[in-house]
């Protein structure tokens, strides 16, 4: 079955700095790839998707960015927020015959003002 | 459009006692419908999911069944809780070709 891996498992950045957080998966049939954020004590939100046919996807000041070949994809936040503090978790899908996203295990990001 | 509910928010249950988290979904038919938990300051570990009315699929052996009496409602049960079973509990739902929706979810602490 799928496999995702996330790094970091925490991040620290200062207000107005960039984050990135970066996930590789093992199955190459994957093809849909979203990005979730979880405040404390909330459920996920899904912030920003991409699938296996688009290389780059922006929304405002948080990208995505996959590359096939290595099976990784990343998610970018620039000019951070203190509201941008969140556990944030990458997933991936693999197509006909699977059911559920797998998970990463999540990056805890800290925005020091 | 769609909502998810998921109810009740908190909950706190002696050991032994018995368990039922409700979630619904409106605005759609046929959803996939998931269980996840998620003990403190960790991943989301699924539980159970299913495709369809009476249809559940088991991830993990364990204390806990899921039912789904009805196209948008999905039970998660237990008969007799354990210690291990306190966490934050997440219902999600899904349709083919896009991400899952979370509910808000119920934090149980098992006394």
């Amino acid at each position: 079955g799928e496999n995702v891996e996330q790094h970091p498992s925490t991040l620290s950045v200062q207000e107005g700095d960039s984050a990135v957080i970066k996930c590789t998966y093992s199955d190459s049939a994957s093809n849909y790839f979203p990005w979730y954020k979880q405040e404390l004590g909330k459920g996920p939100q899904l912030i920003i998707d991409i699938r296996s046919n688009v290389g780059e996807k922006k929304d405002q000041r948080i990208a995505v960015t996959l590359n096939k070949t290595a099976k990784h994809f990343s998610l970018h936040i620039t000019e951070t927020q203190p509201e941008d503090s969140a556990v944030y978790f990458c997933a991936a899908y693999s197509g006909a015959g699977s059911y559920q996203l797998t998970f990463g295990k999540g990056t805890k990001l800290s925005v020091i003002p | 459009s769609q909502t998810i509910h998921q109810w009740p928010a908190t909950l706190v249950q002696p050991v032994g006692s018995p368990l039922s988290l409700e979630c619904t979904v409106e605005g759609t038919s046929n959803p996939n419908l998931y269980w996840y938990r998620q003990a403190a300051g960790r991943g989301l570990q699924l539980l159970f999911y299913s495709v369809g009315i009476g249809q559940i699929s088991s991830e993990v052996p364990q204390n806990l069944s899921a039912s789904r009496p009805q196209d948008r409602q999905f039970i998660l049960s237990s008969k007799k809780l354990l210690l291990s079973d306190s966490g934050f509990y997440l219902c999600a739902w899904r349709l083919r070709g896009v991400g899952y929706t979370f509910g808000s979810g119920t934090r149980l602490t098992v006394v």
